[in-house]
């Protein structure tokens, strides 16, 4: 079956701590996104990427980069300057250019301090 | 600015239809989809409209109206596994087609 895998499902850092969220995705889509969703809050759009070896910054860049060496993988590292890292974190991939297109999502991780 | 308002709780009663409003102000509009995301999961799609007019999927349907910036979700016959929050997204060309959220609607389903 074809999809968008996280993980790890849940993760905690500490202090100063840089960490590492991973999506891979086996639907053959060109586009990826992670996005943030903090609790009773719609989704936040961090980077995305609309190929290999490309991506873009969203609204929420500072304190997170990411990369994306392989079509089927786009990891985001949660830095140590991102000070409110705490939320959920949704990785998201799309195929196709019409705007009817969906975007499909993974489980999503869930990132909290120690 | 650019900006998505939807109510962000309703409740409504198992058989029942209910309406989710979302209105929006974007420079460069392109489409307007909704998802459902129950609680801890992932949000799924349910429907996209780029024009006016209503779109029937099952017992979800989605209308819009561009002129007035305005979309809404119908949900008939409602189950309790209905019980979700509800986002609408406006694909926004200005921002290079990718997609501006509200912060959701909870729908709350009562027996």
């Amino acid at each position: 079956d074809g999809g968008i895998t996280q993980s790890p499902k849940y993760l905690f850092r500490k202090e100063g701590q840089n960490v590492t969220l991973s999506c891979e995705q086996n639907l053959n889509h060109d586009a990826m996104y992670w996005y943030r969703q903090d609790p009773g809050q719609g989704l936040r759009l961090i980077y995305y990427s609309q190929i290999v070896n490309d991506f873009q910054k969203g609204d929420i860049a500072e304190g997170y980069s990411v990369s994306r060496e392989k079509k089927e993988s786009f990891p985001l590292t949660v830095t140590s300057a991102q000070k409110n890292p705490t939320a959920f974190y949704l990785c998201a991939s799309r195929g196709g250019q019409g705007g009817k297109q969906p975007q499909h999502f993974g489980d999503g991780t869930r990132l909290s301090i120690l | 600015g650019q900006s998505l308002e939807q109510p962000s709780e309703v409740t409504a009663v198992e058989g029942a239809i209910v309406q989710i409003n979302c209105t929006y102000q974007t420079s460069g509009f392109y489409g307007l989809s909704w998802y459902q995301q129950h609680d801890g999961g992932a949000p799924t799609f349910l429907s996209y409209n780029a024009l006016d007019g209503l779109e029937e999927t099952g017992r979800f349907s989605s209308f819009l109206s561009r002129s007035d910036s305005y979309g809404y979700l119908l949900l008939q016959e409602l189950q309790m596994k209905d019980s979700a929050s509800y986002f609408c997204a406006v694909r926004d060309m200005d921002s290079n087609y990718q997609l501006i959220w509200g912060a959701g609607t909870k729908l709350i389903i009562k027996p």
